[in-house]
């Protein structure tokens, strides 16, 4: 089944706590980014990546570290989490670029930093 | 900065009615304007992709149209149903820019 997979679902952390947010898709997809979603705010883009290697901030991207070491997973790193980042976190990834590719979207992780 | 605008905010019909939805954004460089349907609980689903001024799409009893010269799109549900209570987000892109997405308008349908 094609999909794009995150893990963990929920994570509930203390700030300073580095954590990782996993991301896989099986579709060969090359474009893939990851979103954050906040309460009377649209979905906002963090980072994304054309290819493997090949990373770029989006609108959001302070505090977060992004890698892109294989074309199925692009992982989202957290170093220093802080309260403020407590948020539901897409990931996406798309066939082309973001601009015309249908997005594909992982059922999310909502994170809760304390 | 660049915005994209869903109006309304949200939105309760009875089963059967018809609604519409409008999306606003920049109308130059366009590039392409993209439909999602996000249901509670799930992750945000394609509906459309347009590109092209004047395009019509049609899914079902879902359709939207695009007007990318005055920077409009609607979306269009016939004849309601409780499982279309969602929330339909619309994100626009121009040439070389990531995809930038309204807050949605949420849809309430009531049996």
């Amino acid at each position: 089944e094609a999909q794009v997979t995150q893990n963990p679902r929920y994570l509930i952390t203390v700030t300073g706590k580095k954590l990782t947010v996993t991301c896989s898709q099986n579709m060969n997809h090359e474009y893939m980014s990851w979103y954050r979603q906040d309460p009377g705010l649209g979905l906002r883009q963090i980072y994304y990546s054309m290819n493997v290697e090949v990373t770029d901030k989006g609108d959001v991207p302070e505090g977060y570290k992004v890698s892109r070491k294989e074309k199925r997973n692009f992982p989202l790193i957290l170093e220093s989490p802080s309260p403020n980042q407590t948020s539901l976190y897409f990931c996406a990834s798309s066939l082309s670029s973001g601009g015309v590719g249908t997005q594909y979207f992982g059922p999310g992780t909502r994170l809760l930093v304390l | 900065i660049l915005n994209v605008e869903q109006s309304p905010q949200s939105l309760h019909v009875q089963e059967g009615d018809s609604t519409n939805f409008t999306c606003s954004f920049p109308s130059s460089n366009f590039y392409a304007l993209h439909w999602y349907r996000w249901e509670t609980a799930k992750s945000p689903e394609a509906l459309f992709v347009m590109t092209l001024n004047g395009d019509e799409k049609k899914k079902g009893r879902i359709s939207a149209t695009l007007n990318t010269k005055e920077g409009y799109s609607y979306l269009y549900i016939k004849g309601s149903q409780p499982e279309d209570s969602a929330t339909y987000l619309c994100a626009f892109s121009q040439a070389g820019t990531a995809l930038i997405f309204g807050k949605g308008t949420t849809l309430s349908v009531s049996s």
